[in-house]
């Protein structure tokens, strides 16, 4: 079946740099593009960015535009989101989902904390 | 900056039958913003129920529709049942690959 299975959550301080994974299985990976979207403790979903199905195009929300990349691996079926210059603020549960006119499929997110 | 705006919270009674809308700060919802609507009960992963205005997800019962009403996108649930009883969020397709979440909308049924 379709899943998508994200990692790489964890504490890490102001500043630092994450790099989270989403493993994708039961679709043909580079036929589709993807999110990323997260949700901070208690508050509302965030789209943060998207990559066509062949890495080609990218973008990104305002609030983390330079300093979080987002990348995928074909041959691995994995789509990556580089963090880094981490704020307080970046605290969220990171979703990783397919796009199908949107999102579709949510993986079941990787929490990062950021503090000191 | 485009807010996409929600209700903060609804209430049903059961059985009955409620609209959630979405909407823009400025200007019309249209079928160009392709809505989409999600559910989230606490600790999950959200889960798709409309895409692309009104197609449902699969495995998402016919209770749930989506509609352009108005100068919003609207997810409408028929039949309340207790376990509808969570988050909805919806997003909109701005262009130029920008995605925005509204707020989302507390459902309580009662």
């Amino acid at each position: 079946q379709v899943q998508l299975v994200e990692s790489g959550g964890g504490v890490v301080q102001p500043g630092r740099s994450l790099r989270l994974s989403c493993a994708a299985s039961g679709f043909t990976f580079s036929s589709y593009g993807m999110h990323w979207v997260r949700q901070a403790p208690g508050k509302g979903l965030e789209w943060v960015a998207v990559t066509q199905y062949d890495g080609s195009k990218k973008n990104y929300a305002d609030s983390v535009k330079g300093r979080f990349t987002i990348s995928r691996d074909q041959s691995k079926n994995t789509l990556y989101l580089q963090m880094n210059s981490l704020r307080a603020e970046d605290t969220a549960v990171y979703y990783c989902a397919r796009n199908v006119n949107a999102m579709d499929v949510w993986g079941q997110g990787t929490t990062v904390t950021v503090s000191s | 900056q485009t807010v996409v705006t929600q209700e903060p919270s609804f209430s049903v009674s059961p059985g009955g039958t409620v609209t959630l809308t979405c909407g823009l700060s400025s200007g019309s919802v249209s079928t160009n913003h392709f809505p989409s609507w999600y559910q989230q009960t606490p600790g999950q992963a959200p889960r798709t129920l409309i895409y692309r205005t009104n197609i449902r997800s699969s495995g998402v019962p016919d209770r749930f529709s989506g509609s352009i009403f108005g100068n919003k996108a609207a997810l409408t649930i028929t039949g309340a049942q207790a376990d509808d009883e969570c988050d909805y969020y919806c997003v909109l397709y701005m262009g130029s690959d920008i995605w925005v979440f509204g707020g989302g909308t507390k459902l309580t049924v009662l």
